[in-house]
Parts: C-alpha cells; structure tokens; sequence
C-alpha cells in the first residue's frame, strides 16, 4: 500500500538556525498537505500544494512539490521556540479523499 | 465556528470492555475521517466516510473496531473487546468532501487508556 515517508525523524536545532523536513511518497500524489502539531495537541493545516515543481512560502515558511509529485519539503528560516512541534506532510492519490499521513519530524529549538 | 467536537478527552477502561468515541464534524463538512496516533504507528488512516458513507475501511485493524455515520453530524468508533494494545489517541477530522482539495480539520481528540 501507499507509504509516505519524512527525514529526519527528529531535529534539535538552536534558535535562530533554519530547518529542513523531507517527505517521500511510495506513489504518485495528486496533492499534498503539511500539518503542524503541537506536543498535546491536534494537527493544524499549514498549506496544500498541487501543482508539480510548486513552490509556495507563508511568512519564515516554505513548501516545495517535486516535479515528479512523490516528494515535498518544508524549509523554516531562522527558527523560532514558537515553531516547536512535529510536522507531518499528507498525500492523497488522484480521486480519493484517504490522506496518508507521513511519519512526521518532531522539531526542538533550543533558546 | 465550533471545530470538530470529540468526546470523551480522556477514557481509562480494563481489558474485555466496550469502549465508544464519539465525533461530531464541523456544519456542511461532509467527509469524516477517524486516525490513530501512537508513538510507534504514527498517524494511521482506519477509516473514512462521505456523505455518511463509509468509502474505505481498510485501516481498520480488526473486527474488534466498527464505525458509524447515522447522520452528517455524528459518528462513533466502537471497539469491543478493547484490548491495552489499543491505547492511543483517537483523532476524528472532517472536511469538504465534494473537493478533494480541501485540508483536514482535526478535532481535539480522545486519549484512550485501556488497562
């Protein structure tokens, strides 16, 4: 079945430094979301991307769509102790509402 | 806007008892997804509905776990037997069905403790 897989599965960085997840899917996605999930909380959306190649960028934030729509990364300039969390990235496969949950990167950011 | 509203926030219960999560989605959302997160699994899909239709079961682990969407604002997780194994946190999500682009909207969850 369809996999979806994230590096790294944890990162420590110190404030102000930038971080970097990577998803990989198993199949071709139609389109892809990132979450956002606080420690005891629930997954917030953060965007979605469709389109191949997409790059899209909200505020310290950007996402990117491989061309071949297996793979997305999000990239956080200069982090920040509010960033803390885990982030996962989730793909669906064309004509289907199942959104496949990646393994997900926790992030700490030492002050 | 009231969010997904889950209940209960937290169930402790003993091995061989019936346990019942219960979801109501967000007003004119009309797919429902119900997850399972733990630390070793991650965020597993069991199962989704659209339009108080279940579409795709196959997450689910056993024939322990049933789920039902009586109407479109209310859907419950059974699981009987429950067995410690099935601990976790229980996540129901709704969305815009109709546009397969529409992002998942979580709800607080239930975290389930069973003994």
């Amino acid at each position: 079945g369809q996999q979806v897989m994230q590096i790294p599965q944890y990162q420590h960085v110190q404030e102000g430094e930038d971080f970097t997840t990577y998803c990989n899917s198993s199949t071709t996605l139609s389109n892809i979301q990132w979450y956002k999930q606080r420690p005891g909380g629930h997954p917030v959306f953060l965007i979605q991307l469709v389109k191949s190649g997409e790059v899209k960028k909200q505020k310290r934030l950007t996402f990117q769509f491989g061309e071949a729509k297996k793979n997305s990364s999000l990239h956080i300039t200069a982090t920040q102790t509010t960033d803390v969390g885990t982030y996962f990235c989730a793909g669906a496969t064309s004509g289907t509402y199942k959104y496949i949950f990646g393994t997900g990167t926790r992030l700490k950011v030492l002050a | 806007d009231a969010g997904v509203i889950q209940s209960p926030r937290h169930e402790v219960t003993e091995m061989g008892q019936e346990v019942t999560l219960r979801c109501k989605p967000i007003s004119g959302h009309n797919s429902l997804f119900w997850y399972r997160q733990t630390m070793m699994r991650g965020l597993e899909l069991l199962i989704y509905f659209n339009n108080n239709v279940p579409i795709d079961d196959s997450g689910m682990p056993e024939d322990r776990f049933s789920a039902k969407m009586p109407n479109a604002s209310f859907s419950t997780l059974k699981i009987q037997p429950s067995e410690p194994r099935d601990s976790a946190v229980y996540f129901c999500a709704s969305s815009l069905g109709s546009q397969v682009l529409s992002p998942l909207h979580f709800g607080n969850g239930t975290r389930l403790t069973v003994t």
